[in-house]
């Protein structure tokens, strides 16, 4: 059974700071890895996505990165901004199922101004 | 248009009500989900469906029905909820369905239901 774990759970930091947050998972058989934002109470927007076969991905201030074979990723986000408070989630697409995601809790992200 | 669009973004409903949600997209995508997400959790897959037919129930109590009457609409009936029921209900679809799952899931913002 596929578990994806997020680390930090939380994380605060100032306004500017460069910061990695980290997803790992445990069966490597996947189509691809998204990376999604939560507002509070809201839905999710997709960040990236990261096919299998692919290292990372960028879009602007974010990078994704994907080793399948140790079953890590990771999303950096270069000088935060207090608009980048909010929940990330990883999720990976497997292949048992070839629609589900299977996300991990989250990581809590409060950048401070 | 990347847009899903969810119906109502909320609702509170008796344990002896039927409602239902509604969620909408014209992106031209062929595979839908329903998604239940609890407070501080990360959302679970409850149903997909994939060129209009039910392709995966995770095990969801009858309570729940699906129903897609088109490639655009998905519908979630709810009938007898319990109050931990109670949740973000989120809807999603992708280009692709079947089991060639390399496409992204565009997800709407989310109906937030309560049972009482």
């Amino acid at each position: 059974k596929q578990e994806v774990t997020q680390i930090p759970a939380a994380l605060s930091v100032p306004e500017g700071e460069n910061l990695v947050l980290n997803c790992s998972f445990t069966d490597s058989a996947i189509y691809n890895l998204q990376w999604f934002r939560q507002d509070p109470g809201k839905g999710l927007t997709s960040l990236l996505l990261i096919q299998s076969s692919q290292r990372e991905q960028t879009s602007g201030r974010l990078n994704a990165s994907l080793d399948k074979s140790s079953g890590r990723s990771t999303l950096y986000i270069a000088a935060s901004q207090p608009g980048d408070s909010a929940t990330y989630l990883c999720a990976v697409r497997v292949k048992e199922y070839g629609n589900k995601l299977v996300f991990g809790a989250g990581t809590i992200l409060r950048v401070k101004s | 248009d990347t847009e899903v669009t969810q119906t109502p973004k909320h609702l509170v409903m008796g344990m002896t009500n039927k409602k239902s949600l509604k969620c909408e997209q014209h992106m031209g995508h062929r595979a839908m989900y329903w998604y239940k997400q609890k407070a501080k959790k990360p959302p679970e897959l409850m149903f997909v469906y994939s060129y209009e037919k039910l392709s995966i129930n995770e095990s969801v109590p009858s309570r729940f029905s699906p129903e897609c009457p088109n490639s655009s609409l998905l519908n979630l009936h709810l009938h007898a909820l319990q109050p931990e029921d109670s949740a973000l209900y989120l809807c999603a679809s992708s280009q692709v369905g079947g089991t060639v799952g390399t496409d992204t899931q565009y997800f709407g913002p989310g109906t937030r239901l309560t049972v009482l």
